[in-house]
């Protein structure tokens, strides 16, 4: 079986500062991580995905994520946050590229 | 990147109604599409796996006869709930995978039954 955990239900940065959005995950084999965002009444958006190669995967809007096999964590991050970032985000874990399985969401605020 | 859309992006029924939605992958082939429930400020619920040319294959617990899933193409997938009541109001959202192995979604669609 595989898992996802998001320890943060809420986060909060000043615009400008660093922002990291933790994710954690068990799996029975090796990862494919993603990350999306989701903004109100919208479906999710893809920002990043980690299947193989380097550890340090960069996407889209600034963000990018640290896979950690030995922590098996992939937290998000951004160096400089903006108020537009705030959103909803989730981390997802397959085996393949098939059924994903998603944390259960972690609201990003950002504040001014 | 790649673009799927769902149509409608909201419905509202009375109860006893049924109610299809469809789920378009717009550039690219899909030849696997899932379904997904969402409830407010929750994590994303698998609904079933839609594969083109044959049966959906419905997660535990979820009722195949009430949530039927329709596969007829490369790009398109059909999500109908029949006899729809109001427990079934949600955030319904379609996912495909495309060549690369990414998951795009559509942009959901909020179904209310009264």
């Amino acid at each position: 079986a595989q898992s996802v955990a998001q320890p943060e239900d809420q986060v909060n940065v000043a615009e400008g500062n660093p922002l990291t959005v933790k994710c954690t995950y068990s799996v029975s084999g090796n990862p494919y991580l993603f990350w999306y965002v989701q903004y109100p009444n919208r479906g999710l958006q893809f920002l990043l995905k980690y299947i193989t190669g380097d550890n340090l995967v960069k996407g889209s809007y600034g963000f990018e994520a640290e896979f950690n096999k030995s922590q098996t964590s992939f937290h998000l991050k951004k160096p400089s946050a903006l108020v537009s970032d705030s959103a909803l985000y989730f981390c997802a874990v397959s085996l393949n590229a098939g059924k994903s399985t998603f944390g259960d969401g972690t609201t990003l605020t950002v504040k001014p | 990147g790649a673009v799927v859309s769902q149509h409608p992006s909201r419905v509202i029924c009375k109860s006893g109604t049924s109610v299809k939605i469809e789920c378009r992958s717009l550039d690219f082939q899909a030849t696997t599409m899932f379904w997904y429930r969402q409830f407010p400020k929750k994590s994303l619920m698998l609904m079933a796996t839609s594969n083109e040319g044959s049966k959906a294959t419905y997660e535990q617990g979820v009722e195949k006869d009430k949530f039927l899933i329709n596969h007829a193409s490369l790009t398109l997938s059909t999500l109908t709930v029949t006899s729809a009541h109001p427990e079934d109001s949600s955030f319904y959202i379609c996912s495909a995978i495309s060549r690369q192995e990414t998951q795009y979604f559509g942009p959901g669609t909020r179904l209310l039954v009264l």
